[in-house]
């Protein structure tokens, strides 16, 4: 099974960067997934990692170290509508490619 | 515009009763899933579908059932058995193969409370 672990809440100010941790052990692999979730909606896609290193997309980059486990999503320029939940989530490698949640990093990004 | 449509938005249940979230979508995607989110937590899978006429379980699967007798239709049906089905149910597709990354796209989920 599928085992990810990232902070409960993070706060950060308008403008600034921040880095929001992911780690995970996994029985099997086959990508990480980040995406965002504002307050009663729908998650929406951010990024994709299957190889070991970093992939920008604008504002947002997200790193993978497969040896380690471990990921993290960076958001630079904040802006205030960045303030929503982050989720983490990994793929398995079956034929089936589920994907497993973590709990959600919530953002509050002020002013 | 291609996307995923879920109904009702809300939706309130009495205690006993059988409901069915609606779940379609005309992005062409041949997986379907269904997850239940809880208040602060993530998003844990109930069912997923590969192709049509075929489902397997997930890791929440007690108390529910599905079907996939069409390729842009996967509803979810809470039944009586469920003894705490009050959550947001988000359903969600997939492109399967190579080619992309095939991440998920979610409808605007459906937000059942039993009363």
């Amino acid at each position: 099974g599928q085992n990810i672990d990232q902070p409960t809440e993070m706060t950060a100010t308008e403008g600034a960067i921040v880095q929001i941790n992911c780690t995970y052990q996994t029985s099997g692999f086959n990508g990480l997934f980040w995406y965002q979730q504002h307050a009663g909606e729908a998650p929406t896609f951010l990024s994709y990692n299957v190889l070991d290193g970093l992939e920008e997309k604008g504002r947002f980059s997200s790193f993978l170290s497969r040896s380690k486990g471990y990921s993290y999503l960076l958001l630079k320029e904040l802006q205030m509508k960045d303030s929503a939940s982050y989720l983490c989530a990994v793929r398995d490698n079956t034929n089936a490619g589920k994907s497993t949640f973590g709990d959600g990093t919530t953002l509050t990004v002020k002013p | 515009d291609g996307g995923i449509t879920q109904s009702p938005k809300y939706l309130f249940r009495k205690e006993g009763q059988n409901v069915t979230l609606s779940c379609e979508q005309n992005l062409n995607h041949d997986a379907m899933y269904w997850y239940r989110q809880d208040p602060g937590q993530g998003l844990r899978l109930i069912y997923y579908s590969q192709i049509v006429n075929d489902f397997q379980k997930g890791d929440i699967a007690e108390g529910y059932s599905v079907s996939r007798e069409k390729k842009e239709s996967f509803p979810l049906t809470v039944t009586s058995a469920q003894k705490n089905p009050t959550a947001f149910y988000l359903c969600a597709s997939s492109r399967t193969g190579t080619g992309g990354s095939g991440e998920l796209f979610f409808g605007e989920g459906s937000r059942l409370t039993v009363l």
